[in-house]
């Protein structure tokens, strides 16, 4: 079974200061990856996702970008955080396993990152 | 574009039945899930529908129906437990949630 490892927990950071969480995924290869972001109290937001090594696809312009260095690591940056970029971060994997096309996503913990 | 609605509170007594109701506008399609999450923590996968009809979980169940791109969340013997927020998520290549319907169990 799939296992995802998000850190830190808890993160508290200075405005304009940069960011760097990371992501990294356990019993698959291949993997869909994802960043959402939830607001307190709200729902998910979809940020970025990935379908492989390199590929990244933006679904909100805004000061953070993604990285996907390795099939099994997922990495959400900002260069100079904002006020509005508090929130609770979470990566998420979907497994490829061939011919389970309906694999369900999983969740890691999520990081939650207050901006002062 | 693609949105997803959801009733934003339910409330019911311990013991209770409760629906959660989801309705879809999606460029694509291929299947509503949802998923629990509880206060602080990450949300968790409940059930998944591909096609229409019912899927049934222990004491959760789901529903789809494409043609009235509808679904709900059925939670029968309620506990104190589930006291937690559920979202309905359509998927196609990534999973888009609704905003979530927080849920609270009372004695």
């Amino acid at each position: 079974s799939q296992t995802i490892h998000q850190w830190p927990a808890t993160l508290v950071q200075p405005v304009g200061s940069p960011l760097s969480l990371e992501c990294t995924v356990e019993g698959t290869s291949n993997p869909n990856l994802y960043w959402y972001r939830q607001a307190a109290g709200r729902g998910l937001q979809l940020l970025f996702y990935s379908v492989g090594i390199g590929q990244i696809s933006s679904e909100v312009p805004q000061n953070l970008s993604a990285s996907r260095p390795q099939d099994r690591q997922f990495i959400l940056s900002s260069k100079k955080l904002l006020l509005s970029d508090s929130g609770f971060y979470l990566c998420a994997c979907r497994g490829t396993r061939q011919g389970k096309a309906n694999q369900p996503q999983h969740f890691g913990d999520g990081t939650r990152l207050s901006i002062l | 574009g693609q949105s997803l609605e959801q009733p934003s509170e339910v409330t019911a007594v311990e013991g209770a039945i409760v629906q959660i109701n989801c309705t879809y506008q999606t460029s694509g399609f291929y299947g509503l899930s949802w998923y629990q999450q509880h206060d602080g923590g990450a949300p968790t996968f409940l059930s998944y529908n591909g096609l229409d009809g019912l899927e049934e979980t222990g004491r959760f169940s789901s529903f789809l129906s494409r043609s009235d791109s509808y679904g709900y969340l059925l939670l029968q013997e309620l506990q104190m437990k589930d006291s937690a927020s559920y979202f309905c998520a359509v998927r196609d290549d990534k999973l888009i949630f609704g905003t979530g319907t927080r849920l609270q169990v009372f004695p």
